[in-house]
C-alpha cells in the first residue's frame, strides 16, 4: 500500500521561502507524477505543480514564477520551494500521487499546515 | 484559469439521494473526460471518489456516480449515510498549460 509522508517548516515569515518535503513509501516511483496542492484556511483546493521521477515538471502559471518543484528518486522523495511568501500562502499544503494520461490524484499525504505571519 | 463552480451546499435525509454538480467550461470540463471528484472529511486530506467522468476506485461504495454532459459533470450520492457528510470538491484536467483546476466545494450535510 502506498502512503505519502510530508514535512516541513510550519512558520514562515513574510518574504522567506517555503519548503517541504514529501518521502513516497510503497509502490512506483517511476510510473507517475507527484504534486503539490494546496488549500488555504476555510477554502478549497488548489494544484500548484507536479514532477515525475526524471525531472520533468508542470506548474500552475499563477505560481509559476515564484515554485520549484524537484524530485530524489534515490530516496523516492520529492520537494516543494515557494519563494517570497505572503500571508495569501498560509494553507495546508499536501503532496499526491498523480496518475499519468488520466490526470487524477489516487493517493494523498496528510497535509502540512503552513503559516505565514510576521 | 477560474475555479470550475459547485453550488456551496447540498443536504438529504438519511437513504435519500442528492447530487452535485460542477460547471466549467470548452477549456476545462466540456473539452476532456478527465473530471474527477474528492470527499474531504474535516481536517483530513481529500480522497477520490471517482475518476474520468465516472469511474469509481476499488473500495469506494457504488451509491457514488458521476456523470456528464456539456461542460457540466455531477456527482450522485445514492442511499445517504451519515459517513457521507463531507466537503466534496471536482476537478479536471484544462490543458497543457494550465493542467488541473478544482471546483469551489460542497457542503454535503445528512440531515
Amino acid at each position: 500500500q502506498v502512503q505519502l509522508q510530508q514535512w516541513g517548516a510550519g512558520l514562515l515569515k513574510p518574504s522567506e521561502t517555503l519548503s517541504l518535503t514529501c518521502a513516497v513509501y510503497g509502490g512506483s516511483f517511476s510510473n507517475y507524477y507527484w504534486s503539490w496542492i494546496r488549500q488555504p484556511p476555510g477554502k478549497g483546493l488548489e494544484w500548484i505543480g507536479e514532477i515525475n521521477h526524471s525531472g520533468s515538471t508542470n506548474y500552475n502559471p499563477s505560481l509559476k514564477s515564484r515554485v520549484t518543484i524537484s524530485v530524489d528518486t534515490s530516496k523516492n522523495q520529492f520537494s516543494l520551494k515557494l519563494s517570497s511568501v505572503t500571508a495569501a500562502d498560509t494553507a495546508i499544503y499536501y503532496c499526491a500521487r498523480t496518475v499519468v494520461s488520466v490526470y487524477y490524484m489516487d493517493v494523498w499525504g496528510k497535509g502540512t499546515t503552513v503559516t505565514v505571519s510576521s | 484559469q477560474s475555479a470550475l463552480t459547485q453550488p456551496p451546499s447540498a443536504s438529504g435525509s438519511p437513504g435519500q439521494s442528492v447530487t452535485i454538480s460542477c460547471t466549467g467550461a470548452s477549456s476545462d470540463v466540456a473539452g476532456y473526460n478527465f473530471v474527477s471528484w474528492y470527499q474531504q472529511h474535516p481536517g483530513k486530506a481529500p480522497k477520490l471518489m471517482i475518476y474520468e467522468v465516472s469511474k469509481r476506485p476499488s473500495g469506494v461504495p457504488d451509491r457514488f456516480s458521476g456523470s456528464k454532459s456539456g461542460n457540466t459533470a455531477s456527482l450522485t450520492v445514492s442511499g445517504l449515510q451519515a459517513e457521507d457528510e463531507a466537503d466534496y470538491y471536482c476537478s479536471s484536467y484544462a490543458g497543457s498549460n494550465n493542467f488541473y483546476v478544482f471546483g469551489t466545494g460542497t457542503k454535503v450535510t445528512v440531515l
